[in-house]
């Protein structure tokens, strides 16, 4: 294991849903990401959050709200989501010491948008 | 409508030879390149890094390769087992620090 964990580890949904991914990390860093990872496109960088602040947002669509309250958990919380949004949702963290960007990464929650 | 899934290049390998995969990266201002492997129902899993100032760097069964002048990642895996079947992702930091932009994957399929 990773030190990283997700859950749910499967979630569908439908398209008028709310829901949360989850991720918490147990490896002590102070950094942490969401990517999606689809059948259509490679791996892609949604959000990152470093020392609890958002430092980056890859023009994603506000449907998709993240949420860090401390360095150990991240969020991401659904709502009307599109059936193009059913993919693999990767959670990482790192720990950002001034050259080493090794990332850890969960196992994924598989999300299906009925 | 048919739904078309990421094509990815895949390498066939007898258990026992030596594997290579390549990836082309893409800015010429990275310092930082990772290899990953990712088998199926799993999270990418960190293989071996490399920084920009070698351009070679071993690990167990593992050696990957940096070459700066045509912006080349390759990684070799000595005698291959079937436990190595898996999509492998090379990934560079494009000198921005903490964000990792990922190739597209190859998938190795090893033979018995």
């Amino acid at each position: 294991e990773t030190g990283v964990t997700q859950t749910p580890r499967h979630l569908v949904m439908g398209m008028t849903n709310k829901k949360s991914l989850k991720c918490e990390q147990h490896l002590g860093h102070n950094a942490m990401y969401w990517y999606k990872q689809s059948a259509k496109k490679p791996l892609e960088l949604m959000f990152v959050y470093s020392l609890e602040e958002r430092v980056e947002n890859n023009s994603v669509p506000s449907r998709f709200s993240p949420e860090c309250p401390n360095s150990s958990h991240l969020f991401l919380h659904l709502h009307t989501l599109q059936p193009e949004d059913s993919a693999l949702y990767l959670c990482a963290s790192s720990q950002d010491r001034g050259g080493d960007y090794e990332q850890y990464f969960g196992p994924g929650t598989r999300l299906t948008v009925t | 409508g048919e739904s078309v899934g990421l094509h990815l290049p895949t390498l066939s390998v007898q258990e026992g030879d030596n594997s290579i995969i390549n990836c082309a990266y893409s800015n010429s201002a990275s310092d930082y390149f990772i290899w990953y492997k990712q088998e199926s129902g799993k999270g990418p899993q960190f293989i071996i890094d490399i920084r920009s100032n070698m351009d070679k760097r071993q690990g167990q069964r593992v050696t990957v390769l940096l070459n700066k002048t045509v912006k080349h990642l390759s990684l070799q895996i000595a005698a291959t087992q079937p436990g190595d079947s898996a999509v492998y992702f090379c990934a560079e930091n494009g000198a921005a620090g903490n964000k990792l932009t990922f190739g597209g994957g190859t998938r190795v399929l090893v033979k018995p």
